[in-house]
C-alpha cells in the first residue's frame, strides 16, 4: 500500500510570487510515478505536471517544476510567477507500477492574492 | 475529444434509498476509477474497472458497488444511504495502463438527507 501526505491544508501566494507546495509519500514499490493535480472551484480535476520515480531530473511544465527527493520520498511542487488562475486545490498523488489505484494526498487550497 | 461526463450533476436523496451514478469514459479509454471526495479527507478510492473487470476495491463496506459496460461506461451504486455518504464522488478515466493519466469528471454532488 501507499501513502501519500499533504501537510499544508492552505497556502497562499502574491500574485507573480513564487509558492512550493509539499508532498511525502511512502511505497514500498520500486517503480512508481507521482502526479500533481489541480482542483479549481468549477471541480474539474486536472493534471498539472507528472514525474516518473526511475527519472533523477525534475519535471517541468511552464511555471510548474517538481523538486523530487527519491531518498527523503518528497515530492513538491513549485510554482513560479503565479497567476489568479492558479487558484485551487492541489493535490498529489501516487501510482504503483504494479497497481492501478492512485493515491492521493488530503490537498492543499492554494490562495491567490492579486 | 469529449471528456469524461458524469450523469447527474446533483442528488439528493434520503437515508435509506440507493443512488446510481454514472460515468462515461473518453473514447478509447478502458479503465475507470471511482473516488469518494469529502472535505478534509481528499479522494478516497472506491474502486476500478477496466475491460467490465474490478480490478481494484478500495476500503468501502459492501454498500458500494459498480459495474462496467462493454462500451467502458461505469456505474456506481451506493444502497441504503448513510448521512456519511454525501459527498462528491469522482469519476476518472484512462487508457489503463502504467503511467496512464486519469482524467476526471465534473463529478456528482450527492446530499443525503
Amino acid at each position: 500500500a501507499q501513502t501519500v501526505t499533504q501537510s499544508q491544508p492552505e497556502m497562499s501566494v502574491q500574485e507573480a510570487e513564487t509558492v512550493t507546495l509539499s508532498c511525502t509519500y511512502d511505497t514500498s514499490e520500486s517503480d512508481y510515478y507521482l502526479f500533481w493535480y489541480k482542483q479549481p472551484p468549477s471541480r474539474q480535476m486536472i493534471l498539472v505536471i507528472r514525474q516518473e520515480a526511475y527519472k533523477q531530473q525534475n519535471a517541468t511544465e511552464n511555471r510548474f517544476s517538481v523538486n523530487f527527493q527519491k531518498a527523503a520520498k518528497s515530492f513538491s511542487l513549485k510554482i513560479s510567477d503565479s497567476q489568479l488562475g492558479d487558484a485551487a486545490m492541489y493535490f498529489c498523488a501516487c501510482l504503483a507500477n504494479t497497481g492501478n489505484q492512485f493515491y492521493f494526498g488530503t490537498g492543499t487550497s492554494l490562495t491567490v492574492i492579486p | 475529444k469529449a471528456g469524461v461526463t458524469q450523469t447527474p450533476r446533483y442528488l439528493i436523496k434520503t437515508r435509506g434509498q440507493q443512488v446510481t451514478l454514472s460515468c462515461s469514459p473518453i473514447s478509447g479509454h478502458r479503465s475507470v476509477s471511482w473516488y469518494q471526495q469529502t472535505p478534509g479527507q481528499g479522494l478516497q478510492f472506491l474502486f476500478e474497472y477496466f475491460s467490465e473487470t474490478q480490478r481494484n476495491k478500495g476500503n468501502f463496506p459492501g454498500r458500494f458497488s459498480g459495474r462496467q459496460f462493454s462500451n467502458s461506461r461505469s456505474e456506481m451504486n451506493v444502497s441504503t444511504l448513510e448521512l456519511g455518504d454525501s459527498a462528491l464522488y469522482l469519476c476518472a478515466s484512462s487508457r489503463g495502463g502504467p503511467y496512464n493519466e486519469q482524467f476526471f469528471g465534473p463529478g456528482t454532488r450527492l446530499t443525503v438527507l
